[in-house]
């Protein structure tokens, strides 16, 4: 089975600051993704960032950066220069490409200080 | 196109009747997911439609939910018989079968079963 295990249920960061949330996943399967997603208090989930198994980069879409560390399974999210839009809720997730299935974190709840 | 839409945004019901909620994906989305997501928790896979064949079915998903995808388009998920277990918000997604990234989620439907 798998399991995506996000340790922080909460985070605090100063406005202008970067931080890391932490995501770490279990699977035996070799070729998969893995994706974050933000949930704001109104409720939709908005796709931020994605990172294949066999990609050698780190994936990067402006200000957001995925560490991804294949040996050890993790697969943390940093934002930097931190704005207060950021406040939300962030989801880790992870897709086999041999199924169709997305199995979600129990979820991050960032919250930026002024 | 304005995105994925979920009808009714909130729907309160009492123990035992019948609720079913209806998804409108974006136009050229051939893949539709549902989700449904409790309090302090990422969404939980509930089923998967290719078009208009429903691929895939979670193991937890008891019999009295049920999915329809007619046509390859819209979608309902009908809730038979609900339980005050069954309240959550319920999610709807859509990707393009070319794209191996992102899913896109809908707002959501609020059940509330008292």
């Amino acid at each position: 089975a798998q399991k995506i295990t996000q340790t922080q249920p909460g985070m605090f960061v100063q406005e202008k600051e970067a931080v890391t949330l932490d995501c770490t996943y279990d699977t035996s399967d070799q070729s998969y993704g893995l994706f974050w997603y933000k949930q704001p208090s109104s409720g939709e989930m908005i796709f931020l960032i994605y990172q294949g198994s066999y990609d050698e980069q780190n994936a990067t879409e402006g200000r957001y950066s995925l560490n991804f560390q294949k040996a050890r399974k993790s697969a943390n999210l940093v934002i930097s220069a931190s704005q207060l839009g950021d406040s939300a809720m962030y989801f880790c997730a992870m897709r086999k490409n041999t199924g169709n299935q997305f199995y979600f974190g129990t979820g991050t709840s960032l919250t930026v200080i002024p | 196109d304005t995105g994925v839409s979920q009808d009714p945004r909130h729907k309160i019901t009492k123990r035992g009747q019948n609720v079913t909620f209806r998804c409108d994906p974006i136009s050229e989305h051939n893949r539709l997911y549902w989700y449904r997501q409790t309090l302090g928790q990422g969404p939980e896979f509930l089923t998967y439609f290719q078009n208009e064949a429903q691929l895939e079915k979670s193991r937890l998903l008891s019999d009295r939910f049920s999915a329809e995808r007619p046509k390859g388009s819209f979608s309902t998920l009908e809730i038979q018989r609900t339980e005050q277990g069954d309240s959550a918000m319920y999610l709807c997604a859509s990707s393009f079968s070319q794209s191996v990234y992102e899913q896109y989620f809908g707002p959501g439907t609020r059940l509330t079963v008292t």
